[in-house]
């Protein structure tokens, strides 16, 4: 069982405020890291494939950062909206399976 | 990107017996995966189901209480047997992103509750 940690659990966000959140995952054997966000009573959405160390993806206000020899991830939300409201989780990727970590809840009050 | 229909989306049962949670993938594909989340858990895996062999299952999940169809490249099927209260769970299913760059698709759960 591979050892993917998020933090915070949760997290309350202003309107308009932006926020971060960490991913830690193993950093040997590491061949991709994953961030999906998922809302309540939907599927969960993929965001970001990362593989390469120092990657940095952006998909509208959000946007990660990857660090492989470390073993960390950072998701960041900008300017957060309450469309935003949402469990966003990351997985390690290797062998085609996905190992999650348990999320972090963000809310953002308007 | 595939796009899965997965029912029922929610159920209640009572304990002692089964549900068969079913998944349809608009296109073809090689892995199905099926996953669940236990209240306050992480997604875990339950099981890789292949068209054309058995499905593999993780540790800790066994195929006499979690049977796995898959009978051909666009369905598959989770039977969460004998239930109890702690199979309470929300069961997902997934396809491979063949493309390995896209993330993988999941179908919209389903909210298992066992009384």
């Amino acid at each position: 069982i591979l050892n993917v940690e998020q933090s915070p659990q949760s997290l309350h966000v202003q309107e308009g405020d932006s926020t971060n959140f960490t991913c830690s995952f193993p950093s040997s054997n590491f061949y991709a890291l994953h961030w999906y966000r998922w809302e309540t009573a939907k599927s969960p959405e993929a965001l970001f494939v990362m593989t390469l160390n120092g990657d940095e993806k952006k998909k509208g206000r959000i946007s990660a950062t990857l660090n492989t020899k470390e073993g960390y991830s950072y998701l960041y939300i900008k300017g957060s909206q309450p469309e935003d409201s949402a469990t966003y989780l990351c997985a390690f990727f290797n062998d085609y399976k996905l190992s999650f970590g348990a999320g972090t809840t963000v809310t953002v009050r308007a | 990107s595939a796009v899965i229909s997965q029912k029922p989306s929610r159920d209640i049962c009572q304990r002692g017996t089964s549900l068969t949670i079913q998944c349809q993938v608009d296109s073809q594909v090689t892995m199905m995966f099926w996953y669940r989340q236990q209240p306050g858990q992480s997604l875990t895996l339950i099981a890789t189901a292949n068209q054309g062999s058995e499905a593999t299952y993780e540790s800790g999940f066994v195929i006499d209480k979690f049977p796995i169809s898959r009978p051909n490249l666009t369905f598959s099927t989770l039977t969460v047997s004998n239930m109890s209260p702690e199979d309470s769970s929300i069961y997902l299913c997934s396809v491979e992103d063949q493309t390995l760059t896209e993330g993988y698709t999941f179908g919209s759960g389903t909210r298992l509750t066992v009384v």
